[in-house]
């Protein structure tokens, strides 16, 4: 099975701020991680997909970039709706999800 | 729009069964996968299978296999999950996502097993 470890599990930043968050895979995953951001009591929701793929609706300051087992989201100028928590998930073989980012407002 | 309308919330009994269900409208019900994750607290997102309304063909992580039995009806376009022989550890909120890359989810359902 492919373990997904997500880095960091806590991130406090300050609004304007550049944001990443990685993900590294056990093994190859090819393009196929997918970035998620889920808010208290909300269900997750789709940022980004097939590693840099913007989903429809997502602003431009989100972004992804990586191959094989390491990647990363970004987050260009973070705004306070974007307090949430950060997940990865690679379906290149089955589904596995990263252990998630909780990302706050310094 | 494409929405995922799950079940209410589910105050189980160890051992019993639940059935929760995932109304899906605004698209073609029978043309993408229904997949069902697991979430609880501090133990993250946890893949349970999908079905493929389509032809009602299914795929199970092998840690679920036996708890939970994946069903489609077509003609009200509902994906239901049911879970069996529930115990503490099966306590936790259930999402349906739609298709390969989870691009749209229902609301989530607690599921609360408690004697």
């Amino acid at each position: 099975d492919i373990q997904m470890t997500q880095s960091p599990s806590f991130l406090s930043a300050s609004v304007g701020d550049r944001v990443t968050i990685n993900c590294k895979a056990s093994q190859n995953i090819n393009k196929y991680l997918d970035w998620y951001q889920q808010k208290l009591g909300e269900a997750p929701k789709l940022l980004i997909y097939n590693t840099n793929s913007l989903h429809t609706g997502i602003p431009s300051r989100f972004s992804g970039s990586g191959s094989g087992t390491d990647f990363t989201l970004t987050i260009s100028s973070l705004q306070p709706e974007d307090v949430a928590t950060y997940f990865c998930l690679q379906h290149n073989s089955g589904w596995t999800f990263g252990g998630g980012t909780k990302l706050e407002l310094k | 729009q494409v929405q995922l309308q799950q079940s209410g919330a589910e105050l189980v009994k160890p051992g019993s069964s639940v059935k929760i269900s995932c109304k899906a409208s605004g698209y073609t019900f029978t043309s993408y996968d229904m997949h069902w994750i697991k979430q609880q607290p501090g133990n993250g997102l946890e893949w349970i299978g999908w079905i493929y309304p389509g032809n009602g063909n299914t795929k199970y992580n092998q840690k679920f296999n036996g708890k939970a039995t994946l069903t489609a009806d077509k003609s009200s376009s509902t994906a239901y999950m049911q879970l069996s022989s529930l115990t503490s550890e099966d306590s936790a909120v259930y999402f349906c996502a739609r298709s390969i890359r989870f691009d749209y989810w229902g609301q989530g359902v607690m599921v609360t097993v408690s004697s």
